[in-house]
């Protein structure tokens, strides 16, 4: 089955640091990559996909991605963070298994963003 | 575009009672999608349906758990009886015919007590 792993629960930055949201996958043929933001007491919202083409994928809000398919990794990133980027991140992976086509999600990283 | 639609926000029921929850999916997506996530369990597909059809309910807990989408503009997620290990928040997602993003409702807080 296709899988996501989001090795941190927790991540910790000040505001105006860079910061990066982990996420390894493991899937049989090419994989299509998604992260997903929940704020607090609302539904997911999507941030960017990886399809196919350049590894760097750019999405809402600032936040990028870079697909490593070497070290099967679709880290997500931003150059400058904000108090207002404090949020539950969710990396998922379209899930194929049995002719079907769903989304599996990784377990989420709460990312706190400090002054 | 309104988004996707689910009701009620919030529910609070006693064990044993029959809960039914509601989606209204973005007109035009053909696939539509039942999530439960838990602090425990995290995000959880229940079930899934293209175009109208079920096709995979494998995440379904238990007979307890039932679901249907009589046309494309409307599901339920129907649970009974209730029990206190049910409760969650129950998200509704649906999907263009591409194999692209889901979009999500803001989903159903239900408490069994």
């Amino acid at each position: 089955a296709q899988s996501v792993a989001q090795p941190e629960d927790q991540v910790n930055v000040a505001e105006g640091n860079p910061l990066t949201v982990k996420c390894t996958y493991s899937v049989s043929g090419n994989p299509y990559l998604f992260w997903y933001v929940q704020y607090p007491n609302r539904g997911l919202q999507f941030l960017l996909k990886y399809i196919t083409g350049d590894n760097l994928v750019k999405g809402s809000y600032g936040f990028e991605a870079e697909f490593n398919k070497s070290q099967t990794s679709f880290h997500l990133k931003k150059p400058s963070a904000l108090v207002s980027d404090s949020a539950l991140y969710f990396c998922a992976v379209r899930d194929v298994t049995g002719g079907g086509n769903k989304l599996t999600f990784g377990t989420g990283t709460q990312l706190k963003v400090e002054l | 575009d309104a988004g996707v639609i689910q009701s009620p926000r919030h529910e609070v029921t006693e064990m044993g009672q029959e809960v039914t929850l509601r989606c209204k999916p973005i007109s035009g997506h053909n696939s539509l999608f039942w999530y439960r996530q838990t602090m425990m369990r995290g995000l959880e597909l229940l079930i899934y349906f293209n175009n109208n059809v079920p096709i995979d309910d494998s995440g379904m807990p238990e007979d307890r758990f039932s679901a249907k989408m009589p046309n494309a503009s409307f599901s339920t997620l129907k649970i009974q009886p209730s029990e206190p290990r049910d409760s969650a928040v129950y998200f509704c997602a649906s999907r263009p015919t591409r194999p692209g993003e889901l979009f999500f409702g803001e989903g159903s807080r239900l408490t069994v007590l």
